[in-house]
């Protein structure tokens, strides 16, 4: 069973549209993360939640709108998608600190977007 | 804020030569370091990591020992194989009292081995 998946893997799109990303853990940990990764291979971190509430918005536009249902799940929703929106994105979960976690971050395969 | 600085890439080298890649950090506290590697086409997968100074984390002929002196977590390997070509990020967590915090990732060093 993978760990972290997300879907879609490949997702190709226009300027305008509106498109989703999902990410499911079944490690049982409590934080799950968005990650942003551009051409250049950097890795920047776009959300946070814990628990189904949001801890970290890094400064990202609110075109950007993340929904957690449950713990296991992180999804991301873009609307109005631009040239700029096109990377890899990367979920991620990790387990709590106060139950035995030490920062480790468990990662997707990644859901490559390309706006054209 | 907590940050990661990495040598640039790409690293270009012949199987069974040695690898260093050299990582700084800057952070409040005692922060947790990690190796994290990508392979083409895959997402992250974790390496090693040290949790606390002097420790020595070590995975696939890999090691970084973690030197609060220096503020560094350089990632060594005695003998690069082919199969080791990914792309190589050195990253940190600095321990909340609960719940956890994102890692801060380095730029990444593109590691290239030839045959």
């Amino acid at each position: 069973d993978t760990a972290v998946s997300q879907t879609p893997k490949y997702l190709v799109t226009q300027m305008g549209n509106d498109k989703s990303i999902k990410c499911e853990q079944n490690l049982g940990h409590d934080t799950m993360y968005w990650y942003k990764q551009d051409s250049k291979k950097f890795l920047k971190i776009m959300f946070s939640y814990n628990n189904k509430e949001l801890i970290i918005n890094e400064t990202v536009p609110n075109r950007f709108s993340p929904k957690s249902p449950d713990k296991a799940h992180l999804n991301l929703h873009i609307n109005s998608l631009e040239l700029g929106d096109s990377a890899v994105y990367f979920c991620a979960s990790s387990q709590d600190r106060g139950q035995g976690g030490t920062g480790e971050l468990f990662f997707g395969e990644g859901s490559r977007l390309t706006v054209l | 804020g907590d940050s990661v600085t990495q040598m640039e890439g790409p690293v270009t080298l012949s199987e069974e030569a040695f690898l260093t890649i050299n990582c700084t950090y800057t952070a409040t506290g005692y922060p947790s370091l990690f190796w994290y590697v990508q392979y083409p086409g895959e997402g992250l997968q974790l390496l090693l990591k040290a949790t606390k100074a002097d420790d020595k984390g070590s995975n696939k002929g890999f090691e970084a020992t973690y030197r609060k002196e220096t503020t560094s977590f350089h990632l060594e390997k005695g003998s690069v194989q082919v199969s080791d070509s990914a792309v190589y990020f050195c990253a940190l967590t600095s321990p909340p009292h609960s719940g956890n915090t994102p890692l801060v990732f380095g730029k990444g060093t593109r590691l290239s081995v030839i045959a």
